[in-house]
C-alpha cells in the first residue's frame, strides 16, 4: 500500500485566498483524521471522520475551516479565506479502527504558508 | 478535554547514554496510550499502543511502560544512538471511538 497520500506538500498563498488540502487514506481504513502542527500548540486535532461521516469537528478553529469526505478514499480540508495565522503543517492520518486501539498512519503533511 | 503532558520538552544526550521521558494523562476513563516517533522531515510513526495497567512493551532498544491508575507512561531508550534523534510523541484517548489527543512531544538529540 502507498500509505496516506497528501497534496500539495507545500503551498504558499496570499492572505484571503482559498486553500484546499487533499488526503487519500489507506485503503480499508475507516477512520480519517486532520491534525495541524504548530510550534505553539503541537499536533492538534481539527476533525475526524468515521466511515466518511464527521464525528468530532470541535477542533476546527472557526468557520473559515471546513472538511469533507465524499467517499472512503478522499477527504479535503478547505480554508476560505486564509489568514497568516493559518500557516502550519497539516497532517492527515487514517486508522483501521479506534475501537481496536488502532495506530494512526500519517501522511507526509502539507506545509501551508499564508503571506 | 483530555490533556496530555510530556516532559522534558527537549533532551540532549551522548551516544551510549540511556534516557527516559514521561507522558502524563488523566487516569479517569482511560482507554489507550500511544507512542509515536517523529523524525525531521518525515511523518510520525507508531512505536507502541498500550491499554492495560502495567503493560510493558519493547522494540529493540526502546521500551515503554504504562500506569493507568496514576496516569503516566515512560518511554526508555537504552544505549542511545544518533539515529534515535527524533521527537517522541505520546497520545491518549479516553474512550472507544474518540480521537487521539497528542502531547507536544519530547525532542531527543543524540550526539556521537
Amino acid at each position: 500500500d502507498a500509505g496516506v497520500i497528501q497534496s500539495p506538500r507545500h503551498e504558499v498563498t496570499e492572505m484571503g485566498q482559498e486553500v484546499t488540502l487533499r488526503c487519500k487514506p489507506i485503503s480499508g481504513h475507516d477512520y480519517l483524521f486532520w491534525y495541524r502542527q504548530t510550534m505553539m500548540r503541537g499536533l492538534e486535532l481539527l476533525i475526524y471522520f468515521n466511515n466518511n461521516v464527521p464525528i468530532d469537528d470541535s477542533g476546527m478553529p472557526e468557520d473559515r475551516f471546513s472538511a469533507k469526505m465524499p467517499n472512503a478514499s478522499f477527504s479535503t480540508l478547505k480554508i476560505q479565506p486564509s489568514e497568516p495565522r493559518d500557516s502550519a503543517v497539516y497532517f492527515c492520518a487514517s486508522s483501521s479502527g479506534l475501537v481496536n486501539t488502532g495506530e494512526l498512519f500519517f501522511g507526509e503533511g502539507s506545509r501551508l504558508t499564508v503571506l | 478535554i483530555l490533556n496530555v503532558e510530556q516532559s522534558p520538552q527537549s533532551l540532549h544526550v551522548q551516544e551510549g547514554d540511556s534516557t527516559n521521558f514521561t507522558c502524563s494523562f488523566p487516569s479517569s476513563n482511560f482507554y489507550a496510550l500511544h507512542w509515536y516517533r517523529w523524525e525531521t522531515a518525515k511523518s510520525p510513526e507508531a512505536l507502541f499502543v498500550m491499554t492495560l495497567n502495567g503493560d510493558e512493551k519493547k522494540k529493540g532498544r526502546i521500551s515503554a511502560t504504562l500506569n493507568t491508575k496514576e496516569g503516566y507512561s515512560y518511554l526508555y531508550i537504552k544505549g542511545s544512538q544518533p539515529e534515535d534523534s527524533a521527537t517522541y510523541l505520546c497520545a491518549a484517548h479516553n474512550q472507544a471511538g474518540t480521537a487521539l489527543i497528542f502531547g507536544k512531544g519530547t525532542t531527543l538529540s543524540v550526539s556521537s
